[in-house]
């Protein structure tokens, strides 16, 4: 069984850009969530998808969006790119959302460096 | 609001010494669930377990054992008899339950510790 897989591994962007990283879930699995991960902040929730709505939003501002597609496939967007959004950006998948026993499994991430 | 503290950043330990990872934990809910996640180098987190707040049972899984103790809020993790595989950034993680006016705001991490150990 495949596991989540994120696309790209790397990504080089310039401030002011904008830049869109996509993640695959767990085959069956309908719920996904996008984390950041920096050395200062740790790792801190974005968002959550199910059946293609956004259920849950962490405390970002609006430059972060995403959404999900009819095959769960997910993707985050980030606009007007600045520095301090170069982080480890990860995206995890589950079965179900309003099951917060239920373990979330991760892709290796997608790299972000903003120059 | 959740919080969850790993106080240690750093341990170094020689292989086949025992660890123990800590990790407190704050919330408002008496329905929540903890989890203990792996890092290693390649990135991605590795599920270690889920445990939820009624169970107080510890658990042991081959080397790895979790002692989770509601009076003290906490939920720590030991390695038994370290190997140097074993060496990666581990995250202790809170979860509450939904529609119990926690919200399901994802995974609350603590910053993480990183284990070394060296052969």
């Amino acid at each position: 069984k495949a596991g989540v897989t994120q696309t790209p591994r790397y990504l080089i962007k310039t401030r002011g850009q904008q830049v869109t990283l996509s993640c695959s879930p767990i085959s069956g699995h309908r719920s996904v969530s996008w984390y950041q991960q920096t050395p200062g902040q740790g790792l801190q929730f974005l968002f959550e998808y199910f059946s293609e709505t956004q259920r849950n939003k962490g405390n970002f501002p609006g430059r972060f969006s995403g959404r999900q597609f009819s095959n769960s496939r997910s993707e985050m967007n980030v606009s007007t790119l600045e520095l301090g959004d170069s982080a480890l950006y990860l995206c995890a998948s589950r079965p179900y959302v309003a099951r917060a026993n239920t373990e979330a499994f991760f892709g290796q991430g997608t790299r972000l460096t903003v120059v | 609001a959740q919080k969850v503290t790993q106080a240690q950043t750093e341990i170094s330990v020689v292989e086949k010494e025992d660890v123990t990872l800590d990790c407190v934990y704050e919330t408002r809910d008496t329905t929540y669930y903890l989890f203990w996640y792996k890092q290693p180098p390649s990135g991605e987190l590795v599920f270690l377990i889920r445990r939820n707040s009624f169970d107080e049972q510890n658990e042991i899984s081959g080397r790895y054992s979790w002692n989770f103790q509601k009076s003290t809020s906490s939920f720590n993790f030991t390695i038994t008899a370290s190997q140097v595989v074993d060496s990666a950034v581990y995250f202790c993680a809170l979860s509450e339950a939904p529609y119990s006016g926690g919200g399901a705001d994802g995974l609350t991490f603590g910053k993480g510790t990183h284990l070394i150990i060296q052969p």
